[in-house]
């Protein structure tokens, strides 16, 4: 069955750097582009972009460029999440979700990963 | 960008009744070509991650209950869950995947009242 395993809370101080992986099992990894959202606390999701599983090619939403990074590792299957000089507002669980092909819908989502910035 | 609105924010409907979540797009999202709406519903429970319910508008997800059902077309649709159980309370969200950057509604909370 298809999984999404994210890796665990992080708190990080402002300036700092956080990586956030999502492990994909149960399906071929690289046929299914990879989308990541934003959900800051107590609000709505917001899409941050996605990657083409295949080339690597990255697509960023407009304000999740400069210091968001999304990569891959094939040989294990996983989508990574680099953002980097951290700020409060940067405090949010990020979610990444399977989509079938460009413009198709979310089929699966991992679990997210909750990421805390302060001092 | 496609906004997308929902209403109402929040909704309360007793067990067992009709409970009925609206969805608008700032512009279509019907593609012409294939006459498909390019909107999905998702679930999303406390402390969980959302779930896809229904996708094409109107098709549900394998393993969704028939109680959940999508219409609609262009800028306007409607997700309807026709008898109401305990285990449906949740925060509900549209979403337009018909261009980027994928948009989601703010989302409407439904409570058992």
């Amino acid at each position: 069955q298809v999984q999404l395993v994210q890796s665990g809370s992080e708190l990080k101080k402002p300036g700092a750097s956080v990586k956030v992986s999502c492990k994909a099992s149960g399906y071929t990894f690289t046929s299914y582009p990879m989308n990541w959202v934003r959900q800051a606390p107590g609000q709505g999701l917001e899409w941050m972009g996605w990657i083409n599983t295949n080339t690597g090619n990255p697509t960023y939403a407009q304000g999740f460029t400069g210091r968001f990074v999304f990569s891959l590792d094939t040989s294990v299957s996983t989508a990574y999440l680099q953002i980097s000089d951290l700020k409060a507002e940067d405090t949010a669980v990020y979610h990444c979700a399977r989509m079938l092909q460009a413009d198709y819908y979310f089929d699966y989502w991992g679990p997210g990963t909750l990421v805390t910035v302060s001092s | 960008d496609i906004v997308m609105t929902q209403s109402p924010d929040s909704l309360a409907v007793s067990l067992g009744e009709r409970a009925t979540i609206n969805c608008k797009s700032s512009q279509t999202v019907l593609y012409n070509s294939n006459n498909r709406n390019y909107l999905a519903w998702y679930q999303q429970k406390p402390g969980q991650s959302p779930k896809l319910l229904i996708y094409w508008a109107s098709t549900r997800e394998s393993g969704v209950p028939d109680r959940f059902s999508g219409s609609g077309s262009g800028t306007d649709f409607t997700l309807t869950i026709s008898s109401l159980q305990a285990e449906d309370v949740a925060v509900y969200y549209c979403q337009q995947y018909y261009s980027t950057p994928y948009t989601f509604g703010q989302g409407t909370k439904l409570e058992i009242k």
